[in-house]
């Protein structure tokens, strides 16, 4: 069975920093892996998928990488403002499975200070 | 994109009781996934549910507990039922996005209380 480790558990930064939230996973069968982020009250957002073929994926201040090899993932948040605050998710969808469904890490919880 | 709408968005229930939460998604999709997230845990796939068809339950999940209905392509429910307090968690519904993308989408979530 698919296990997802998110490492920090928590984080907490002053504005400015660059982070890096770490993901690893035990079964390098996958499709694909997506970050998400979890605000309360109002579900998940989806922010970057990585097919399994691609090694990273950017959008605005945020890069993700993929290394299905060692089974490893990271997010990158350039320059964190106080609205990232945030619980970052990451979770793979497991080649030979469903599309859709995921296994997840338990998150990052993420807290960015003025 | 996909829109999707749970309602309620919470409640607070007595043990022994049942509570159906409702799904709506802005589209037609053939899928809908129900996940569970208890405190402090990473979130849990509960079911598949396919339209016309029986739900597919996780290892762990069973239809007793857990009934799902699929009446057409944009609607579902989950019924958490006979409540008790391990019941408590986040329940939340999703579905991936149209054909071709495989990005997938969540609902708000209920948070569900079972005292």
């Amino acid at each position: 069975k698919q296990e997802v480790t998110q490492i920090p558990a928590a984080l907490s930064v002053p504005e400015g920093e660059n982070l890096v939230l770490n993901c690893s996973f035990t079964d390098s069968a996958i499709y694909n892996l997506q970050w998400f982020r979890q605000d309360p009250g109002k579900g998940l957002t989806s922010l970057l998928l990585i097919q399994s073929s691609q090694r990273e994926q950017t959008s605005g201040r945020l890069n993700a990488s993929l290394d299905k090899s060692s089974g490893r993932s990271t997010l990158y948040i350039a320059a964190s403002q106080p609205g990232d605050s945030a619980t970052y998710l990451c979770a793979v969808s497991p080649r030979g499975s469903t599309l859709g469904r995921l296994y997840f890490g338990r998150g990052t919880q993420l807290t960015v200070w003025p | 994109s996909a829109v999707i709408s749970q309602k309620p968005s919470r409640d607070i229930c007595q043990r022994g009781t049942s509570l159906t939460i409702q799904c709506q998604v802005d589209s037609q999709v053939t899928m809908m996934f129900w996940y569970r997230q208890q405190p402090g845990q990473s979130l849990t796939l509960i079911a598949t549910a396919n339209q016309g068809s029986e739900a597919t339950y996780e290892s762990g999940f069973v239809i007793d507990k857990f009934p799902i209905s699929r009446p057409n392509l944009t609607f579902s429910t989950l019924t958490v039922s006979n409540m008790s307090p391990e019941d408590s968690s986040i329940y939340l519904c999703s579905v991936r996005g149209r054909s071709g993308s495989e990005t997938q989408y969540f609902g708000p979530g209920t948070r569900l209380l079972v005292l």
